[in-house]
């Protein structure tokens, strides 16, 4: 079966400062994986996302993660915090079967963002 | 390109009733989840609609049900409610045909009294 694991609920940064926020995952072949934003009150919004080749994946509003095989691991990262940036973050494990997809959410990491 | 739009936004409703949800998913994508989140269970998978066929379905009871229409549009119910089923119900619409690029919508807040 597979699962996501997001160790830390909260984690609070000064803005300026460096961010990362730890997803493990266990999925039986290569997985799918993604990370999403949820602002209160909102959906999710998709940040980025792997599914083969380069383990460094970037995308959108300044967020990278990189995918660990040996680790089991899709760690999100951001250089720079803007304050902006504080909402809910989901990472999501899953795969494909007959064309469909079903993902594993994390339980979130949410981020508080000291001016 | 308009977004996933999911109707009504806000619902309250008595235990014992019936609800139904809707969800417009973005121009051109066939493919249609649900999901139900939770402070409790977090975000779970309730099923998904691929040209009006159910693909795939998660662990729910069978209170939950879905459909899809031809134009894609879907819609969920949720029969004889119960307290825990207050939940955001959050709709995810997709190409499909392997394309997992899932766009959600704003969600429905359901609270059931």
């Amino acid at each position: 079966a597979q699962s996501v694991t997001q160790p830390d609920i909260h984690i609070t940064v000064s803005e300026g400062a460096s961010l990362e926020l730890r997803c493990n995952y266990s999925y039986g072949a290569t997985p799918y994986l993604f990370w999403y934003v949820q602002s209160p009150g909102q959906g999710l919004q998709l940040l980025l996302k792997y599914f083969s080749g380069d383990t460094l994946v970037q995308g959108i509003k300044g967020f990278e993660a990189e995918f660990k095989r040996s680790q089991s691991s899709f760690n999100l990262r951001k250089p720079s915090v803007h304050w902006s940036d504080a909402a809910e973050y989901f990472c999501a494990v899953g795969g494909a079967s007959g064309g469909s997809y079903i993902p594993t959410f994390g339980r979130g990491t949410s981020l508080i963002v000291h001016p | 390109k308009a977004g996933v739009t999911q109707t009504p936004r806000y619902l309250i409703k008595t235990r014992g009733q019936q609800v139904t949800l809707s969800c417009s998913p973005i121009s051109g994508h066939r493919s249609v989840s649900w999901y139900q989140q939770t402070p409790g269970q977090g975000l779970q998978f309730l099923f998904e609609y691929f040209s009006e066929t159910q693909r795939n379905k998660g662990n729910f009871p069978g209170r939950f049900s879905g459909r899809q229409f031809s134009n894609s549009r879907s819609e969920m119910n949720v029969s004889t409610l119960e307290l825990g089923d207050s939940a955001l119900y959050l709709c995810a619409s997709s190409l499909g045909q392997a394309n997992y690029e899932q766009y959600f919508g704003p969600g429905t807040r359901l609270t059931v009294t």
